[in-house]
């Protein structure tokens, strides 16, 4: 069955620092995959979703994401931490069996030290 | 525009109640869907309607009824819930299938 992993449930970084959220999944063939923010008590946003092409994606706020099809990886990445930016923080993947279903990690909350 | 509207943002209900959550977007999409998220964990799907057609019902109990009465708007209907029903209630469109889905900012609800 399909899986997404997050390893780290909570990461604390000094403000300025910089950011890397980790995102395994299992699956045998080429996902599509997401990553979405949530501050409490609101909805997700979408950060950045890749589909297919370049392995590098830029998103918003400065996030980018790396598809490493070799490691079945998808980490988020931030070179410079906003206060901002404290949040939840969950990877999803849609497999091409199953549309219209996204399978969520289970989330990294994010604090952000001043 | 990526907005996806739904009311009430709050509500308190009993378990003998029946209340109504709503959810619209005005982007074309023909794929919506509900997902029940408790605090510090990820959203659950619930139901997926595609082109106004109930695609996937997640095993949802019967208090909870969904509803498409156009392709722009989605309610899920509440009735007799339990207090374990408290969640944050969200709704989710996507253009038709396996595309990016955008979330609404949630319906908190209490069942007390």
């Amino acid at each position: 069955a399909q899986s997404v992993t997050q390893p780290d449930i909570h990461i604390t970084v000094s403000e300025g620092a910089s950011l890397e959220l980790r995102c395994n999944y299992s699956y045998g063939a080429t996902p599509y995959l997401f990553w979405y923010v949530q501050s409490p008590g609101q909805g997700l946003q979408l950060l950045l979703k890749y589909f297919s092409g370049d392995t590098l994606v830029q998103g918003i706020k400065g996030f980018e994401a790396e598809f490493k099809r070799s490691q079945s990886s998808f980490n988020l990445r931030k070179p410079s931490v906003h206060w901002s930016d404290a949040a939840e923080y969950f990877c999803a993947v849609g497999f091409s069996g199953s549309a219209r279903q996204l399978t969520f990690g289970s989330g990294t909350q994010l604090t952000v030290l001043p | 525009d990526t907005e996806v509207t739904q009311t009430p943002k709050h509500l308190v209900m009993g378990m003998t109640n029946k209340k109504s959550l709503k959810c619209e977007q005005h982007m074309g999409h023909r794929a919506m869907y509900w997902y029940k998220q408790k605090a510090k964990k990820p959203p659950e799907l619930m139901f997926v309607y595609s082109y106004e057609k109930l695609s996937i019902n997640e095993s949802v109990p019967s208090r909870f009824s969904p509803e498409c009465p156009n392709s722009s708007l989605l309610n899920l209907h509440l009735h007799a819930l339990q207090p374990e029903d408290s969640a944050l209630y969200l709704c989710a469109s996507s253009q038709t299938g396996l595309e990016t889905q955008y979330f609404g900012p949630g319906t908190r609800l209490l069942v007390l």
